[in-house]
């Protein structure tokens, strides 16, 4: 079956300190993987995709995430955190039938 | 980058009347469009999929004829919960692509908080 998890339902971090969310996937194929952050009052903004190539991907926002597929993760990391990150976090999974799945999200308190 | 709003951002409504949400992509023509059901501390859940000038796909589960959604420009969708009764309150997201390919960027709007009360 196809799913996404998010392991953490929230976490907290120093500002400054760096920062790693979660994500496993179940999927029988190459998937296409997404991260949104989502403020409230706002709409789910996209961070950064992977759909094939570099497993490395580099999105807005300093964030960077690595889809390992040995694992089936694809983690999001960030190296030095501002309280404007503050928000809640979706790991989401294309599976090519324009279908996306959304993990649970991971809520992320910032501390100063 | 491409916006999408919602209209209105929350609505409280009494039990059994019929409440419209409105989606419009902003700045571009959006050949898809998606509309979600958040719960409290889950994640979005796709409720249907529509396109443009055709009838909306529902999703396993979802009611068609309570969830009523039409599409009739390229630039806005709206989703009617008809009858609406308390356990249909939610956060309902609407969601607006550029096309139908597998990995192409979904832009979302704000979401709408629908209370019955």
């Amino acid at each position: 079956a196809q799913s996404v998890t998010q392991p953490d339902i929230h976490i907290t971090v120093s500002e400054g300190a760096s920062l790693e969310l979660r994500c496993n996937y179940s999927y029988g194929a190459t998937p296409y993987l997404f991260w949104y952050v989502q403020s409230p009052g706002q709409g789910l903004q996209l961070l950064l995709k992977y759909f094939s190539g570099d497993t490395l991907v580099q999105g807005i926002k300093g964030f960077e995430a690595e889809f390992k597929r040995s694992q089936s993760s694809f983690n999001l990391r960030k190296p030095s955190v501002h309280w404007s990150d503050a928000a809640e976090y979706f790991c989401a999974l294309d599976t090519g039938g324009f279908k996306t799945i959304f993990g649970a999200g991971t809520r992320l308190f910032v501390k100063a | 980058g491409a916006v999408v709003s919602q209209h209105p951002s929350r609505v409280i409504c009494k039990s059994g009347t019929s409440v419209k949400i409105e989606c419009r992509s902003l700045d571009f023509q959006a050949t898809t469009m998606f509309w979600y059901r958040q719960f409290p501390k889950k994640s979005l859940m796709l409720m249907a999929t529509s396109n443009e000038g055709s009838k909306a796909t529902y999703e396993q589960g979802v009611e068609k004829d309570k969830f009523l959604i039409n599409h009739a420009s390229l630039t806005l969708s709206t989703l009617t919960v008809t009858s609406a009764h308390p356990e249909d309150s939610s956060f309902y997201i609407c969601s607006a692509s550029l096309g139908q390919l597998p990995g192409n960027e979904q832009f979302f709007g704000p979401g709408t908080r629908l209370t019955v009360l």
